[in-house]
């Protein structure tokens, strides 16, 4: 079976050009999540889409930062304006649900670069 | 608040023994999940093992067996029978209730598995 497909797998931009990172998750999955992992670092949570529910985009670190996720299923993160401190890699997930006990899983990521 | 703690320092392990990844973490929520996800140098983000925090047994998926002691806040990952292509960075974390039911990681633990 398919799991998480992002795209593109690396992005390199220029300081204040607009991104669009595309996630497709695993079919049936009602919860999608990303995530942005600096260098070396762990996983910093940014936002996420349950159902037919409002998002939750408490970990969007500013509001360059925007996602949407089209009929509950394909989403895409925008960053607008990048700044080199945006280079890193983001990571999408999803689970079945969003609960406890659900699994995420997550794809192969996106590399951006922002010279 | 949810925080997961990961401390040690770069692991080293002879392929075919065995290794112990601690974790620690710190919630006062009752009900919780605990994941650990492997890391390999392509990026992705792999799911091992799971563990709920009323589940009796520790959990175990093939060589990869979870140490929990619930009163300690303690999910320690045991690898057993260690591959080359075990070498990785390991990460732990949690959702609860508390947390929204986010995944919360810990920094992660490097190993590096040596013929």
């Amino acid at each position: 079976g398919a799991g998480v497909s992002q795209s593109p797998s690396n992005k390199v931009t220029e300081k204040g050009k607009d991104v669009e990172l595309r996630c497709d998750p695993i079919s049936g999955h009602t919860a999608l999540y990303w995530y942005r992992q600096s260098l070396g670092q762990g996983l910093e949570f940014l936002i996420y889409f349950q159902g037919n529910s409002a998002p939750d985009k408490s970990g969007l670190p500013s509001d360059r930062f925007s996602a949407e996720r089209t009929g509950g299923s394909v989403s895409t993160l925008t960053i607008q304006r990048t700044q080199q401190e945006d280079s890193a890699v983001y990571l999408c997930a999803s689970s079945l649900y969003h609960s406890r006990t659900d699994t995420q899983y997550f794809g192969p990521g996106t590399r951006l670069t922002v010279l | 608040a949810q925080k997961i703690t990961q401390t040690q320092p770069g692991m080293f392990v002879q392929e075919k023994e065995a290794v112990t990844l601690d974790c620690t973490y710190d919630t006062s929520d009752p009900s919780y999940g605990l994941f650990w996800y492997k890391q390999p140098s392509s990026g992705e983000m792999i799911f091992l093992i799971y563990q709920g925090s009323y589940d009796q047994q520790n959990a175990t998926e093939g060589r990869y067996s979870l140490n929990f002691q619930k009163a300690r806040k303690s999910a320690n990952l045991v690898i057993s029978a260690s591959q080359l292509g075990d070498s990785a960075m390991y990460f732990c974390a949690m959702r609860g209730r508390y947390g929204n039911n986010r995944l919360a990681f810990g920094k992660g633990n490097q190993v590096v598995v040596i013929p």
